[in-house]
């Protein structure tokens, strides 16, 4: 099972949007509602920002949204902020002998 | 609070073993089902295994299945990852992860570890 392909780096301005896309087959990310997306800043661990496509955990902002077409999940950040700046990784369910899958990542940069 | 606390990591030799253990706190441990998630040092994220929260159902990654053993102590409040015939491709940061999922199991790792490291090399 191969990783979700997410692109290595998106920058963006204080203040805009940006979205980061990942990309799966028909075996993961198209069959099912289990896809999740991670925040990492250096040296830290991940952090759940959005579960199930869409959902939001308690806690995390509203500036963080997510969404899915077909074979591919998409992270919206809005108002882009300066502690937005980190690793993001999708997830999803394969279906598959291994059960999970991460993306590549994908680092932000906040210009 | 809850609390994930890994252990266990270090240098150890291609071929050898290795277990690590995550003591959980601030929160029912028997209800939530437990993930090993690993990063190669400068790599991504690496889903390694999955235990269900009432032991009854495992799984593994391809990259490990055969030579590591995910189990848990709910007595204790405690997973384990046991790791045999360890290769250079084994070294990563391992964390723990708690499943969001009461009672059930998904991908969906709401409280993670601070990781610990195991380096495999001569």
């Amino acid at each position: 099972q191969s990783a979700l392909t997410q692109p290595a780096s998106v920058s963006g301005s204080p203040g805009q949007s940006i979205t980061i896309s990942c990309t799966g087959t028909s075996s993961d990310i198209s069959g099912h509602n289990y896809v999740s997306w991670y925040q990492q800043h250096p040296g830290k661990a991940p952090k759940l920002m959005i579960y199930e496509v869409s959902n939001r955990p308690s806690g995390v902002s509203n500036r963080f949204s997510g969404s899915k077409s077909g074979n591919t999940a998409s992270l919206t950040i809005s108002g882009l902020q300066a502690e937005d700046e980190a690793d993001y990784y999708c997830s999803s369910y394969t279906g598959s002998s291994t059960l999970y899958v991460f993306g590549t990542g994908t680092k932000v940069t906040v210009l | 609070q809850v609390q994930l606390v890994e252990s266990g990591g270090g240098v150890v030799q291609p071929g050898r073993s290795l277990r690590l253990s995550c003591a959980v706190s601030g929160f029912s441990f028997s209800s939530y089902s437990m993930h090993w998630v690993r990063q190669a040092p400068g790599k991504g994220l690496e889903w390694v295994s999955l235990i269900s929260f009432h032991g009854g159902n495992i799984y593994y990654a391809d990259s490990v299945k055969g030579r590591f053993t995910i189990s848990r102590d709910n007595s204790k409040n405690t997973l384990f990852l046991q790791m045999n015939s360890l290769t250079a491709e084994d070294t990563a940061v391992y964390y723990c992860a708690r499943d969001m999922t009461l009672g059930s199991w998904g991908i969906d790792l709401d409280y993670w570890g601070q990781g610990t490291l195991v380096t495999v090399s001569s």
